[in-house]
């Protein structure tokens, strides 16, 4: 069926550097895209969302791009910090499918100090 | 502060027997929904609840069981017919099930092992 993945698994980087994290997405009809942080232990925390009619979109030390022509989707976050250490997913949904999400399988964000 | 409020954090059962998980919200949301969650696997959707008294299945509901008797409520049985009930489970609500570019409200979960 149609599935939301991620390029990578893990991704390390070095405080004060800026990370990318992908996400792949196959269901041209979605028009709505969400990132997730999760600390171990604890709930999904929402980061940003998009909506398919933008191809940026920015919060605070945090960018989202959307490539509906590739059906790419990245969460860029600048001056990475130990905090940011967490699962990051992406999610997808589309308004035939109600409020039922597809989740990706996430990527392990590791900051070095 | 609103919330969502999941308990216990960890729950260990014996094989064989049915559990109870518990969701509690205070958002004033219409849908509530509940997620598993395996070690390097996504989130995947157990039972969903668009409205009080209301529910529907998700893509894994077998050996599941929910009810939605009150608004802020919507409580997750694991029942011994579930085959592999060890793993992490989410409670998440909407503010209604019409907003679909909407966020998602997670809980901090409750982490089920069955020995």
């Amino acid at each position: 069926g149609e599935s939301v993945g991620l390029h990578l698994p893990t991704l390390s980087v070095q405080e004060g550097d800026n990370s990318i994290i992908n996400c792949a997405y196959s269901n041209s009809a979605s028009d709505y895209f969400i990132w997730y942080k999760q600390e171990s232990g604890k709930g999904p925390q929402f980061i940003i969302d998009i909506r398919s009619n933008m191809d940026k979109r920015q919060g605070q030390r945090v960018t989202v791009l959307l490539n509906k022509t590739v059906k790419h989707l990245s969460l860029q976050i600048a001056a990475t910090q130990p905090g940011d250490s967490a699962v990051y997913f992406c999610a997808e949904n589309q308004e035939t499918s109600g409020s039922r999400l597809t989740f990706g399988e996430g990527t392990q964000l590791t900051v070095n100090p | 502060d609103g919330g969502i409020t999941q308990s216990p954090k960890y729950l260990f059962r014996k094989e064989g027997q049915n559990v109870t998980l518990s969701c509690e919200q205070n958002l004033n949301h219409d849908a509530m929904y509940w997620y598993r969650q395996d070690p390097g696997q996504g989130l995947r959707l157990i039972y969903y609840s668009q409205i009080v008294n209301d529910f529907q299945k998700g893509d894994i509901a077998e050996g599941y069981s929910v009810s939605r008797e009150k608004k802020e409520s919507f409580p997750l049985t694991v029942t011994s017919a579930q085959k592999n009930p060890t793993a992490f489970y989410l409670c998440a609500s909407l503010r209604t099930a019409s907003s679909y570019n909407s966020p998602l409200h997670f809980g901090n979960g409750t982490r089920l092992t069955v020995t």
